[in-house]
């Protein structure tokens, strides 16, 4: 089962911030936080990962909680194109074990003009 | 470019047919798994495979086989046994030890 709680759905406007809340209570030590979004019809695409400390990279930065329980995901300059269902989800990295993914039900994120 | 290529996007067959849907990549990923998708649903599990010649059940498996012969492929067939099988399926591969998985574009099964 998933691990993470997201509201099933959220709006920006376009240009704005667009920050998208999870909730993980249950994680564990050696689980990491995984952002992945999803387009009407086509694959996932990762966007961003973190263990503990907060993250940036040219999508998306990923704020942690200093407790792990929760973490928000942020789109700067959210576009149009932005517009997707977004998973939060939690799981250990790879190596010796199986690195799965449990994907939930997301949040649909509607960029409106 | 290096990616995974499902094959075809749309896929009609009639019921009691078995179907296989390919997945390719050219990632030297380790790592390759199934995954269905239903309607405002997220992903389940179908199969998984770490290495070529092993691969493991996820939580749906029932109805559906699989093969790793060769490190970039990773063939799904969707047989008579599946009850359901209209969904739209996703193949994902990882670099084993590595984070991020790469995701191809689907195939949408359509059973009439």
């Amino acid at each position: 089962d998933a691990k993470t709680t997201q509201p099933p759905s959220m709006d920006c406007a376009e240009g704005r911030a667009a920050n998208l809340p999870c909730n993980h209570s249950t994680i564990s030590g050696n689980e990491y936080v995984y952002w992945y979004r999803q387009i009407h019809s086509q694959g996932p695409q990762y966007i961003i990962h973190g263990l503990k400390n907060n993250e940036t990279n040219e999508m998306a930065s990923l704020i942690i909680t200093e407790d792990r329980k929760s973490s928000t995901l942020i789109l700067p300059h959210a576009t149009l194109r932005d517009t997707a269902v977004y998973y939060c989800i939690v799981s250990p990295t790879g190596g010796s074990t199986l690195g799965r993914l449990y994907f939930g039900r997301g949040t649909q994120l509607t960029v409106w003009p | 470019d290096g990616g995974i290529t499902q094959s075809p996007k749309y896929l009609f067959r009639k019921e009691g047919q078995n179907v296989t849907l390919s997945c390719e990549q050219n990632l030297n990923h380790d790592a390759m798994y199934w995954y269905r998708q239903d309607p405002g649903q997220g992903l389940r599990l179908i199969y998984y495979s770490q290495i070529v010649n092993d691969f493991q059940k996820g939580d749906i498996a029932e109805g559906y086989s699989v093969s790793r012969e060769k490190k970039e492929s990773f063939p799904l067939t969707v047989t008579s046994a599946q009850k359901n099988p209209t969904a739209f399926y996703l193949c994902a591969s990882k670099v084993q030890g590595g984070n991020g998985y790469t995701f191809g574009s689907g195939t949408r099964l359509t059973v009439v």
